[in-house]
């Protein structure tokens, strides 16, 4: 089946510096890729959409300078946390539709990454 | 916009029991995905179940299966004889026909299954 690679699963990373997320299908290609970020015992709340060879689109609300998106290839999307900050500690996961980007596919997710700002 | 609702934040059952989960949703489409999700501790999210909504037949698979109500808009989960390893968070999830994968997600309703 098809297979969503994240790394780091975990990072922990001093206040103001930069944390690089990549997200990887394995063994499908993805022109489209999602962000999601969930804090502890919550929901999954979708950040952006990562669109291969264009601008990532994000949702109402996210800092689109504070977390980059790029989607340079058809199986890599990457989140960078820029300037991070302790508010920013929470568990990000990615996730693509298994099989290409049709509007029906089922999502694939990624095991996620727990970033923890110190 | 969706929205998609779960009013049970915890549930728990014993094993070999049955299970229902409710969730609710509020759309103003006449076509569209509905999704349960589990995400065990390990955090990995799982696909459970799937319902297209132009489909009038309810989704099974093995021992999960949905009472999808249309007109009510409520997607139920029903999890038979469960085993302790359907311990977890689940998750109900709402995607338009356009862009099915950008998945609106409820609030989630922790099940645990005991001895």
């Amino acid at each position: 089946g098809a297979v969503v690679s994240q790394h780091p699963s975990r990072v922990i990373c001093k206040s103001g510096t930069s944390v690089k997320i990549e997200c990887r299908s394995l063994d499908f290609q993805a022109t489209t890729m999602f962000w999601y970020r969930q804090f502890p015992k919550q929901s999954l709340m979708l950040m952006a959409t990562s669109n291969e060879g264009s601008k990532a689109t994000y949702e109402q609300g996210v800092e689109k300078d504070k977390f980059l998106i790029n989607h340079a290839s058809l199986t890599l999307s990457t989140l960078t946390v820029t300037s991070a900050h302790p508010e920013d500690s929470s568990f990000y996961i990615c996730s693509a539709p298994a099989g290409g980007s049709s509007g029906a596919n089922v999502l694939t997710f990624g095991a996620g990454s727990r970033l923890t700002v110190l | 916009a969706q929205t998609v609702t779960q009013s049970q934040p915890e549930m728990s059952v014993q094993e070999a029991e049955t299970v229902t989960l409710s969730c609710t949703y509020d759309t103003s489409e006449s076509n569209y995905y509905l999704f349960w999700y589990k995400q065990p501790p390990s955090r990995q999210m799982i696909l459970v179940i799937r319902q297209e909504a132009y489909k009038q037949q309810n989704a099974t698979e093995n021992r999960f299966s949905v009472n999808f109500q249309k007109a009510a808009k409520s997607f139920s989960l029903k999890i038979s004889d469960s085993q302790l390893g359907d311990t977890a968070m689940y998750f109900c999830a709402f995607g338009n026909t356009g862009t099915a994968s950008k998945l609106t997600f409820g609030t989630g309703t922790r099940l645990q299954v005991t001895l």
